[in-house]
């Protein structure tokens, strides 16, 4: 089993729409939790952290379920501008981090 | 504020011919650092991580080798390419916290 594992997708959304990426981590001991957004040949760039439970920014919403090992990310009103690649990414000993494979999302219009 | 510089952006490069790729990191101290690499369509997968000057620990075996010679220095090297070796080099600092700061990458073709 992966470190840490995400759905690939691609998530194809109409403008307007909600979606939900969820992502899974094998580390029961990891207390930070990251989503990274990384447009087409460029380099990641952060979007949320989660320390708790959850995290809302705007319309970015992230949650924790330690019980379960997931977090997932909640897109609301999708933007043309949404469209890219999302990294769930599990922090681990002496500051190393593990990045799942990615979750590709498109919103058209 | 802190920044990160990656060089060159774009390298096409011969199998069997030398590789050094360099980053920098300014506007901070001690910072953890890192080289990821990326296989198209794939996640990050790390190389190499420095936890301070001449601390280097591999991640991955391989013909690759990091160096820090400096404090906000952080070097990739090969003394001969594979083709297996293209795909697009990120480095990143941290101060441990786990939030990671990347430079804009170099992407490499080994030909």
């Amino acid at each position: 089993r992966k470190e840490v594992e995400q759905d690939p997708g691609p998530f194809n959304v109409p403008e307007g729409a909600t979606v939900a990426f969820n992502c899974t981590y094998s580390n029961s001991a990891s207390q930070s939790f990251f989503w990274y957004r990384q447009d087409c040949r460029k380099e990641p760039k952060l979007l949320m952290s989660v320390y708790s439970s959850g995290n809302e920014d705007g319309r970015f919403t992230a949650q924790l379920n330690r019980a379960s090992q997931y977090i997932s990310l909640l897109i609301r009103d999708s933007k043309l501008s949404d469209s890219a690649t999302y990294l769930c990414v599990v922090p681990s000993h002496a500051g190393k981090s593990t990045f799942g494979d990615g979750t590709t999302l498109t919103v058209k219009p | 504020s802190q920044t990160i510089h990656q060089w060159p952006a774009t390298l096409v490069q011969p199998v069997g011919s030398p590789l050094s790729l360099e980053c920098t990191v300014e506007g901070t101290s001690n910072p953890n650092l890192y080289w990821y690499r990326q296989a198209a369509g794939r996640g990050l997968q790390l190389l190499f991580y420095s936890v301070g000057i001449g601390q280097i620990s591999s991640e991955v075996p391989q013909n690759l080798s990091a160096s820090r010679p400096q404090d906000r220095q952080f070097i990739l090297s090969s003394k001969k390419l594979l083709l297996s070796d293209s795909g697009f080099y990120l480095c990143a600092w941290s101060h441990g916290s786990g939030e990671l700061f990347f430079g804009e990458g170099s992407r490499l073709t080994v030909l």
